[in-house]
């Protein structure tokens, strides 16, 4: 059990336009979701927390009008990238979490982003 | 600085060598620790969580320090299937979020 699914795994979208990305949980109700970005090279940045039914929670430097999350249902949150530019190209990542399994994350297999 | 700091890298080791990582976080609260793997252009995958007696797994062993605020995990018997980055996780004292150090590379060769 505790399969994330995201969707798409990756795109290419022209600059100025917007892309949405999906995070679902297929076995499980994930009472909190996060999304990470990770650049080449790079450590996981935690963007945001979100918890079903609520306001997500931003991370210092994060837009939260650019990056738009919405957590609507207990196996389902969407990230949207608003007016995406080159430097948002990047691996993003979700993960969530169950109020009845503890600590552990369980993540999903990523959406690589290219902004051309 | 960054709340969670790894050994740069990267390691190459030959098959059936003994490796370590070390890891170092700065938030003195932090509640829970862990190692991840994770393989090119993919997604992280949890190996073990640490815990501050100490604990092993097959070949993999992973300390605690708190005193010291210092993670290490050893892999004994290093198997091609090794090569990946792992990743020092650190889940702080506030929610549930977890902080990820930059990765270390290990690249086991024949």
């Amino acid at each position: 059990g505790a399969v994330v699914s995201q969707h798409p795994s990756r795109v290419i979208c022209k600059s100025g336009t917007s892309v949405k990305i999906e995070c679902r949980s297929l076995d499980f109700q994930a009472t909190t979701m996060f999304w990470y970005r990770q650049f080449p090279k790079q450590s996981l940045m935690l963007m945001a927390t979100s918890n079903e039914g609520s306001k997500a929670t931003y991370e210092q430097g994060v837009e939260k009008d650019k990056f738009l999350i919405n957590h609507a249902s207990l196996t389902l949150s969407t990230l949207t990238v608003t007016s995406a530019h080159p430097e948002d190209s990047s691996f993003y990542i979700c993960s969530a979490r169950a109020a009845d399994r503890g600590l552990e994350q369980y993540f999903g297999p990523g959406t690589r982003l290219t902004v051309t | 600085r960054k709340e969670v700091e790894q050994d740069p890298g990267p390691f190459n080791v030959p098959e059936g060598a003994t490796v370590a990582f070390n890891c170092t976080y700065s938030n003195s609260a932090s509640q829970s620790f862990f190692w991840y793997r994770q393989d090119c252009r993919k997604e992280p995958k949890l190996l073990m969580s640490v815990y501050s007696s100490g604990n092993e797994d097959g070949r993999f062993t992973a300390q605690l320090n708190r005193a010291s605020q210092y993670i290490s995990l050893l892999i004994r018997d290093s198997k091609l299937s090794d090569s990946a980055t792992y990743l020092c996780v650190v889940k702080g004292d506030i929610g549930y979020a977890l902080n990820f150090g930059k990765g270390t590379s290990l690249l086991v060769t024949p």
